[in-house]
């Protein structure tokens, strides 16, 4: 297995547009979580979902972040409009429900708002 | 007061063994974690033990459990220089079903 998957690797954009990243999961996984890391406040779950339906979106900074897993293999977290504040990298992790809480990471996406 | 916290660094000597601590607040976690975290990737799972367990080996990696002060440690026997990385401690809550908590990492320095 490829492990989880994430694109882009870097992300360089102007504050006020778009961001989409994306996330394939581990095939057969049915839990996905989106979690960002900083110097200052180092990861934070943003959000999870369970069978492609959000549990808990509490991380979430706020209305410009929304995040959507349309079928078991594919997520995206999209920020609109982005500022530079959200400039952190952005982890998405997976992990099948009898795994006793063993995340699989992807490699993350570096993104950088201007 | 943070859920999970560690110290941000540590510098050991080439062949010495490495300490990581760190503390925790949910009595209820019932698996507490150790992941490394090497530049430019993503965590990668290093070992994990159950709340019910006092101590766990696996080769060179030594976990510690110490319930009653929620304190959990990591040691790494000969410490080489592919083991400089950041490690990061998380215990998942009651039930697991939301994920882990991270403390913001140690970053192990290997000296020469």
């Amino acid at each position: 297995d490829a492990g989880v998957i994430q694109s882009p690797r870097h992300e360089v954009t102007e504050m006020g547009q778009e961001v989409t990243l994306r996330c394939k999961p581990i095939s057969g996984h049915n839990s996905l979580f989106w979690y960002r890391q900083t110097m200052m406040r180092g990861l934070e779950l943003l959000i999870y979902f369970n069978n492609n339906v959000p549990i808990d979106d509490s991380g979430m900074p706020e209305d410009r972040f929304s995040a959507k897993m349309p079928n078991a293999s594919f997520s995206t977290l999209k920020i609109q409009p982005s500022e530079p504040r959200d400039s952190a990298v952005y982890f998405c992790a997976s992990r099948p429900d009898n795994a006793n809480e063993k995340l699989f990471f992807g490699s993350g996406t570096q993104l950088s708002v201007l | 007061g943070e859920d999970v916290e560690q110290s941000l660094f540590l510098s050991v000597r080439e062949g010495d063994s490495s300490v990581i601590n760190c503390t925790y607040t949910d009595s209820s976690s019932t698996y507490l974690y150790w992941y490394k975290q090497e530049p430019g990737a993503g965590l990668q799972l290093l070992t994990y033990i159950f709340s019910n367990m006092d101590m766990k080996q696996d080769q060179r990696l030594t976990v510690l459990l110490n319930k009653k002060d929620k304190h959990l440690s990591l040691r790494i026997a000969d410490t080489q220089t592919g083991d400089s990385a950041i490690y990061f401690c998380a215990e998942s809550r009651g039930g697991g079903a939301d994920g882990l908590t991270f403390g913001k990492g140690t970053h192990l320095i290997i000296q020469p």
